[in-house]
């Protein structure tokens, strides 16, 4: 079965700019997950999605970050403005249910954002 | 809260060594329990599991039994190659909300 696919692999760009992350997941998960990795770290959750709602985005820093998974299957997720210490590995996952979640997620590659 | 406290690194070792990397959490409930692993310029993935009590998940000669008295969910192989060499991440699923949470990661170096 395919991964799940992510773009681009890495990104540079300016502080204060925006960017924008793609996820497609393996098909047939119904949940969605981003994560960031910041070096050193491990990875923390930034939004779960279930289909095309949003369950969890807690942890989202909602002044900059946004994210949205329209049609239920890929999703994209947005910085804007960047700031320095958005530098990261920024992850998608997904799970075929939460309910078989103890099965474990399939990451993506991520995508590697360094901000400058 | 639920956390996961993983052995800090990096730890380094030469082939056929024995590894452990400890693992504790805390957690209410029955958590699932993972080890993630990610090699060099690699995505994470999912090494070994446990979701419960006394399970011992392996995979690829590594180890790790689910010890709910202790709370811990250590990772061993007996004898570790060059290959082996990455990142290492315990990871749980709450059993109340199914959110994946980390430790920190331990990486591992293992020499010729």
């Amino acid at each position: 079965e395919a991964g799940v696919a992510q773009s681009p692999r890495y990104k540079i760009i300016e502080k204060r700019q925006s960017v924008a992350f793609w996820c497609n997941p393996i098909s047939g998960h119904a949940t969605l997950y981003w994560y960031q990795q910041i070096l050193g770290q491990g990875p923390k959750l930034l939004i779960q999605f279930q289909n095309n709602g949003v369950v969890d985005d807690s942890q989202l820093p909602k002044d900059r970050f946004s994210a949205e998974r329209l049609k239920g299957v890929d999703s994209t997720l947005k910085i804007q403005p960047a700031k320095l210490e958005d530098s990261a590995v920024y992850l998608c996952a997904s799970s075929l249910d939460p309910l078989k979640a103890n099965y474990g997620y399939t990451f993506g590659s991520g995508t590697r954002l360094t901000v400058v | 809260g639920n956390s996961v406290t993983q052995m800090e690194g990096p730890v380094t070792l030469s082939e056929e060594a024995f590894l452990t990397i400890n693992c504790t959490y805390t957690a209410t409930g029955y958590p699932s329990l993972f080890w993630y692993v990610q090699y060099p310029g690699e995505g994470l993935q999912l090494l070994l599991k446990a979701t419960k009590a006394d399970d011992k998940g392996s995979n690829k000669g590594f180890e790790a039994t689910y010890r709910k008295e202790t709370t811990s969910f250590h990772l061993e192989k007996g004898s570790v190659q060059v290959s082996d060499s990455a990142v290492y991440f315990c990871a749980l699923i709450r059993s109340n909300d199914y959110k994946l949470s980390f430790g920190a990661g331990t990486t591992v170096t293992v020499r010729a």
